[in-house]
């Protein structure tokens, strides 16, 4: 199974700055069919998973265009360009390039 | 609205059974891979399994396999993991997702196996 490396596990963030979460996978997330299939999902504290991002880069409707997702091959990172009180969770990302789908650890965002 | 409810999960002996539903809505479900993911207490996502639209193919992850069978009744909008051989290391919270793309979750119910 393809093996998801978040970094870091724990991002205190202060009001108005901006985070970055990275993602690494243990094999290329490129598809035969040209797509990289890689997601980024947002959980609350005592809430269910939200999908923000799919395929590297593309925002989810209602996700603010403060949330952004990068990255190519192997390496992908999240961006928050001004964290806001309501972005307190947990940040997963996961690939479906190949399966079984796998997720990585996740990665607990909290205010300092 | 689109809108994914999950239903069934209980506290359960070892080697128990039990069987999971997710009633989807304001979607035309037949149309649409589905999913189980689960969370145990504490922990992250692990994907358990899913069924195409028609429901001709079926996979599951390697901790289920022979224990676990996913169905779905197009008519009943109606998805549903059905749990045999229960272990405590099934303990979690089980979600239903639509696509393999995960795009919609549902609220979660959650299933304890304990003696």
């Amino acid at each position: 199974d393809v093996v998801m490396t978040q970094s870091p596990l724990s991002l205190p963030v202060t009001l108005g700055q901006p985070a970055s979460i990275s993602c690494r996978s243990s094999q290329s997330l490129e598809s035969s069919d040209g797509n990289t299939y890689l997601n980024w999902f947002h959980q609350r504290p005592g809430q269910s998973p939200r999908r923000l991002i799919y395929n590297i880069s593309n925002r989810d409707s209602g996700v603010p265009d403060r949330f952004s997702g990068s990255g190519s091959g192997t390496d992908f990172t999240l961006k928050i360009s001004r964290v806001e009180a309501e972005d307190v969770g947990v940040y997963y990302c996961m690939q479906i390039t190949h399966w079984p789908g796998t997720f990585g650890q996740g990665t607990k965002v909290g205010i300092k | 609205e689109v809108q994914l409810v999950e239903s069934g999960g209980a506290l359960v002996q070892p080697g128990g059974s039990l069987r999971l539903s997710c009633a989807g809505s304001g979607f035309t479900f037949s149309r649409h891979w589905m999913n189980w993911v689960r969370q145990a207490p504490g922990k992250g996502l692990v994907w358990v399994s899913h069924i195409k639209s028609d429901a001709s193919i079926t996979n599951y992850a390697d901790s289920v396999k022979g224990r676990f069978t996913i169905s779905r009744d197009n008519a009943k909008n109606t998805l549903y993991l059905q749990m045999n051989s229960l272990r405590a290391e099934d303990t979690a919270v089980y979600y239903c997702t639509r696509e393999n793309q995960m795009d919609v979750w549902g609220q979660g119910t959650t299933v304890t196996v304990s003696s």
